[in-house]
């Protein structure tokens, strides 16, 4: 069965520095998605991705964040200047295939982000 | 903006014990409902969803859940737990847009 991937599984990284999350989602997906959890806390939206440029974002997502689907299949999330409170679980999640209605989003394992 | 409350942070039973998880959203107009479940070590997983229709639904692992519109309610439901069904189950909506908000999860320990 199909998986979203994500790469690294865990990224120790020291505050200001620049982060790269990598995601694979479901080949035939067209929306790719990623949310966060800091620990102890919920799940919440980044940000949404469909046709080459961001449909909707939330009040995380700053100038800090950025996404991009460099190529046909990686789907990135790069903080440029991380900070203590970055620390946290990042999911990638990927739905709807061409020619079918949105449906449930796929998520990967997630990427375990500390900041020191 | 729409929010998701889930009732209970903790759940400890014992195995055949039936379970039944709280999940209350606010927004008024059109939802689309979803738990999700995580095992120990593992991703999200969907158990099962709600766009139309039979507002009983029914999931993977013998979950189902139950819409009840005027209670703005989701609740997931499982008659005879098992030591398996040990994870964090989490209740999620989409309203406008394409985004998920999560209630806070549910950890459930199933003692065998």
């Amino acid at each position: 069965e199909p998986e979203v991937t994500q790469t690294p599984s865990h990224q120790v990284t020291q505050m200001g520095q620049e982060v790269i999350l990598r995601c694979v989602p479901i080949s035939n997906h067209l929306y790719f998605y990623w949310y966060r959890q800091i620990l102890g806390q919920k799940v919440e939206f980044l940000v949404s991705f469909y046709n080459n440029e961001i449909s909707e974002k939330s009040e995380i997502f700053d100038d800090q964040f950025s996404v991009e689907r460099p190529d046909g299949s990686n789907f990135t999330l790069k903080i440029r200047s991380t900070k203590l409170e970055d620390s946290a679980m990042y999911f990638c999640a990927s739905n709807g295939e061409a020619g079918a209605l949105r449906n449930e989003q796929f998520f990967g394992p997630g990427t375990r982000l500390t900041v020191l | 903006a729409q929010s998701v409350s889930q009732h209970n942070h903790h759940v400890i039973l014992s195995e055949a014990a039936s379970l039944e998880l709280g999940c209350n959203y606010s927004y008024g107009g059109t939802v689309n409902l979803f738990w999700y479940v995580q095992y120990p070590g593992q991703h999200l997983q969907l158990l099962l969803k709600y766009f139309s229709g039979d507002p009983l639904v029914k999931g993977i692992k013998g979950f189902e859940a139950e819409f009840i519109k005027s209670k703005f309610s989701f609740n997931l439901r499982k008659p005879s737990v098992q030591w398996s069904d040990t994870a964090e189950y989490f209740c999620a909506v989409k309203a406008a847009g394409n985004k998920l908000t999560f209630g806070g999860g549910t950890r459930v320990l199933v003692k065998p």
